[in-house]
């Protein structure tokens, strides 16, 4: 597709349940990253991707938040245990290359934690 | 560690007219870029327009340009002539140059309702 594509677009699950959210990017963007925005709020950096390596994971809160992009093109986003607390639209977005900061954003993925 | 504030959570403009949406960051870094991006309801988050540290010259796109005040750390956009499809979440973000790529730090928002 010609834009970055993000999958479940909402996603209702149940307090200690696992999530997977997946991305894909525009074709022949080498640089991935991963953002959370909870309500209210700007979107806060989670991990970075350059190629099929994560370039810069200090963003995930914690060891429950993992993510992969095996091939340096589609990405998950995976959240074992899930907490209330995870309630947020995670945006998936891509560039050319890094250091520009032009990043092209998908619609997101509406995580609700009951 | 950066920061940055948007101090107007909600603005609105008529239709025709011009619109200032204000944000400061605070930063101990020289080298970084500055950011709006533009957030329409139920669409994806793009970019409006950027701002290289570095240049003095303020940065313009169209209807959009910015006030770039490095000494007092503040960074406002004004939308000239605005239109309908301006309505949307305008965020301000910073990011610092030779740091983490994409590691962009963005305020909370300011939300814009564009009035016929």
């Amino acid at each position: 597709g010609a834009g970055v594509s993000q999958t479940p677009s909402n996603k209702v699950t149940e307090k200690g349940k696992y999530v997977e959210l997946r991305c894909d990017p525009i074709s022949g963007h080498t640089a991935l990253y991963w953002y959370r925005q909870s309500l209210g709020q700007g979107p806060e950096f989670l991990i970075y991707f350059q190629g099929t390596g994560a370039a810069d994971d200090s963003g995930l809160p914690n060891d429950r938040f993992f993510a992969v992009r095996p091939e340096g093109s589609v990405s998950t986003l995976k959240i074992q245990r899930t907490e209330r607390g995870d309630s947020a639209v995670y945006l998936c977005a891509s560039s050319f290359g890094p250091n520009t900061g032009e990043l092209f954003f998908g619609e997101g993925s509406r995580l609700t934690v009951l | 560690a950066q920061t940055v504030t948007q101090s107007q959570p909600e603005m609105s403009v008529q239709e025709a007219e011009t619109v200032t949406l204000s944000c400061t960051y605070d930063t101990s870094e020289n080298n970084y870029y500055l950011f709006w991006y533009k957030q329409p309801p139920s669409r994806q988050m793009i970019l409006v327009i950027r701002q290289e540290a570095y240049k003095q010259q303020n940065a313009t796109e169209n209807r959009f340009s910015v006030n770039f005040q490095k000494a007092a750390k503040s960074f406002s956009l004004k939308i000239s002539d605005s239109q309908l499809g301006d309505t949307a979440m305008y965020f301000c973000a910073f990011m610092k140059l030779g740091g983490s790529q994409g590691n962009l730090i963005f305020g909370k928002g300011t939300k814009l309702s564009v009035k016929p």
